[in-house]
C-alpha cells in the first residue's frame, strides 16, 4: 500500500475554504484515493473517493493532478462542527484489501 | 437501516482477561473488518472477514481472533489482556461486489479499558 503523508493538524475560520494535502508518491495504478473524516469517539465517515482529476459530492471535492503523486481533499466554508481528523487513504481498496489509516491532519475551525 | 452496530459501548477488564466484542454490519454488506485505534492514534487494521473466513490480516499478534457467522455479523476476541490493548476498537463492514472502490461503513466503536 502507498504511504501517505498529511499535515498533522491545520486551523481554519468558519466560512473560509480549507484544502489538506495528501502526499502518495508510490501511488499504484490500480490505486483509488479516499478519505474519510472522523469525530471524537466515533468511527470514521467516508468523505469522498477519487482516481484522477476532480471528484465533487456534496460534502467536499477532491483534487488530484495528473501524476495522481498528490490529492487534495477541498472543504468549502467550514463550519465549526467540520473540526474533526480527516485521513487520507490510498490503495487498491477492491476485492476487500486491508486499509491502512495514516495519522490524520487535526483541522480545528474557529469562529 | 441502523447502519453498523457495535457492543457494548463501553467495558473495563483487568489484565490477562479476555474479552468478546460484537458487530452487526450494515443491512446488505458481507465483510466486515475490525480496527484498534489508540488514543490520538489512527486506527490500525486487525483483521478482516469474508464468507466466515479471515481474508486479511494486519500486524497484530494470534491473542486477537475473530469469528464471523452465517448472517454476517461478527465477534473479535481478544486472550490475556495487556495494558496496551486499551483502545477504541471499530468494526466497519462493507460489500463485496461493489463497483470500484468498496465503501467502508464504520460502527460507534467500543471503548475497551484495561485495568
Amino acid at each position: 500500500l502507498a504511504k501517505t503523508t498529511q499535515p498533522i493538524s491545520m486551523d481554519s475560520y468558519e466560512g473560509q475554504e480549507v484544502n489538506i494535502t495528501c502526499s502518495h508518491n508510490n501511488i499504484a495504478t490500480n490505486d483509488y484515493i479516499t478519505w474519510y473524516q472522523q469525530f471524537p469517539s466515533q468511527g470514521p465517515r467516508f468523505i469522498i473517493q477519487g482516481y484522477k482529476t476532480k471528484v465533487t459530492n456534496e460534502v467536499a471535492s477532491l483534487f488530484i493532478p495528473a501524476d495522481r503523486k498528490s490529492s487534495t481533499l477541498s472543504l468549502p466554508r467550514v463550519s465549526l462542527s467540520d473540526t474533526a481528523v480527516y485521513y487520507c487513504l490510498v490503495g487498491d481498496f477492491t476485492g476487500g484489501f486491508k486499509t491502512i489509516f495514516g495519522a490524520g491532519t487535526r483541522l480545528f475551525v474557529k469562529a | 437501516d441502523a447502519g453498523v452496530t457495535q457492543s457494548p459501548t463501553h467495558l473495563i477488564k483487568t489484565r490477562g482477561q479476555q474479552v468478546t466484542l460484537r458487530c452487526s454490519p450494515k443491512s446488505g454488506h458481507d465483510t466486515v473488518s475490525w480496527y484498534q485505534q489508540a488514543l490520538g492514534q489512527g486506527p490500525q487494521f486487525i483483521f478482516q472477514y469474508y464468507e466466515e473466513e479471515e481474508r486479511q490480516r494486519g500486524n497484530f499478534p494470534d491473542r486477537f481472533s475473530g469469528h464471523q457467522f452465517p448472517n454476517y455479523s461478527s465477534e473479535l476476541n481478544v486472550n490475556a489482556l495487556l495494558l496496551g490493548d486499551s483502545a477504541l476498537y471499530l468494526c466497519a463492514s462493507s460489500w463485496s461486489r461493489g463497483q470500484g472502490y468498496n465503501e467502508q461503513f464504520f460502527g460507534p466503536g467500543t471503548r475497551l479499558t484495561v485495568l
